[in-house]
Parts: structure tokens; sequence; C-alpha cells
């Protein structure tokens, strides 16, 4: 089945320090890929969507300065919180679609973002 | 605002019985509704999904159901296993063609052997 990784799972920084997730699918080419972020108790919310080769799509509210997505290839897409503050802990999820379909979208297995 | 809702944060079933999910939207242009299954640590994977022109898909021990009227969907797993115990997120899809999925706040199932 389609795979698609997230590296780091769990990452801890300091206030104001910039981390990079990665979003990785392995054995598929990602046309399209979506970040989330999953609050305590809350469902998944998506804050962007990213076509390789093009700026992604940010949902109202997600700043786009805050949240840089880069999508440099079919199987890779990284999201960088930059100067990152404690209420930017949380769930973040990445999904890659292989085709337009909605239901083909396979999700990684999150990264656990902790901002001290 | 929450789109897509799911009332019940949690569900115990015995082995064997049937487990019924239920979740509700509020916007009237989603036209495909999927079902997504979340183990600890993992991300959803994909369950069944139902198109808006249907009332029923069926898919093995799983059914969703799909009443437009009322705008409520379930998932029905019968019989349910111990192995089914997780969070199921529904999701549903706007009109316009996009990806973009919205998501319930899930359900915890617990199967009880």
């Amino acid at each position: 089945g389609a795979v698609v990784s997230q590296h780091p799972s769990w990452v801890i920084c300091k206030s104001g320090t910039s981390v990079k997730i990665e979003c990785r699918s392995l054995d598929f080419q990602a046309t399209t890929m979506f970040w989330y972020r999953q609050f305590p108790k809350q469902s998944l919310m998506l804050m962007a969507t990213s076509n390789e080769g093009s700026k992604a799509t940010y949902e109202q509210g997600v700043e786009k300065d805050k949240f840089l997505i880069n999508h440099a290839s079919l199987t890779l897409s990284t999201l960088t919180v930059t100067s990152a503050h404690p209420e930017d802990s949380s769930f973040y999820i990445c999904s890659a679609a292989p085709t337009p379909l909605v239901h083909t979208q396979y999700f990684g297995p999150g990264t656990r973002l902790t901002v001290l | 605002d929450q789109q897509v809702k799911q009332n019940s944060p949690s569900l115990s079933v015995q082995e064997g019985r049937i487990s019924i999910l239920n979740c509700d939207y509020t916007n009237s242009m989603f036209d495909y509704f999927l079902w997504y299954k979340k183990y600890p640590a993992e991300g959803p994977t994909f369950l069944i999904s139902i198109s808006s022109i249907k009332d029923k898909n069926e898919d093995g021990r799983f059914t969703v159901f799909l009443n437009k009227s009322a705008k409520h969907l379930s998932l029905h797993i019968v019989p349910s296993q111990p192995g089914d115990s997780a969070v199921y997120f529904c999701a549903a899809r706007i009109r316009t063609g996009a990806n973009n999925l919205f998501f319930g706040t899930g359900t915890r199932l617990t199967v009880i052997p």
C-alpha cells in the first residue's frame, strides 16, 4: 500500500527557533500534498495544499510567512514553522495524493511539535 | 465553525455486536463523505466512502449510510472486533472538486473482548 512518512515524529524546540518537518511519499509520486494541524480533542484542520513546483495554497487564517511550505519534488514536501512560539505546539499531519481523487489521500503518522 | 461534527467522543461496544458511529454536517455543498480510522501515533487510514448521490455503501463488515435530508451519516461495523478499537474520523469534501477535506473531531471506539 501507499506509504507516507514524516520526520521527525516528535520535536521539542525553544521559543523563537524554526523547525522543519518533512513529508515523503515512499512508493508513489504525489501530485498534491496537504498539511493539517490537530489540536487536542479537535479535528484535523487543513492548513495548506501544495502542488509540486508551485506555491502552496493556504487556508484562511494560516500565516504563510509563519508556516513555510516547500514542495520540491513529487515525493517530498516540507513544512517549516518559523520563529516558533508555544501556541504553535500541536500535532502536524501531512497527506499525499497520487491522483486528484480525494479518497486517495494517504496520511503520514504525524509530527508532535512542542515549543518551550 | 465546525462544519462536520461527531458529537460522541467515545463509544464502547462488546465484541461481536454492532458499532454505530455518527456524524453530522452543516454544509449542503458537501458531495463526498469519507471515514478514516486512526491508531495512536499513526496517520489516519481511509476506510470507506460514499458519494452524495447514494444512501448506502457497504464493504465487508463496514457500511456507511447517508441521510442527506438530515445531513447525517453513520458508519456501522458488524460484527465488531477488538482490532477495530481506534479513533474514527468522518470527513467531507465540498463540491468544488478540490481535495480539501473537512474533518470531524473523531470518536474513540473501544471494542471489549
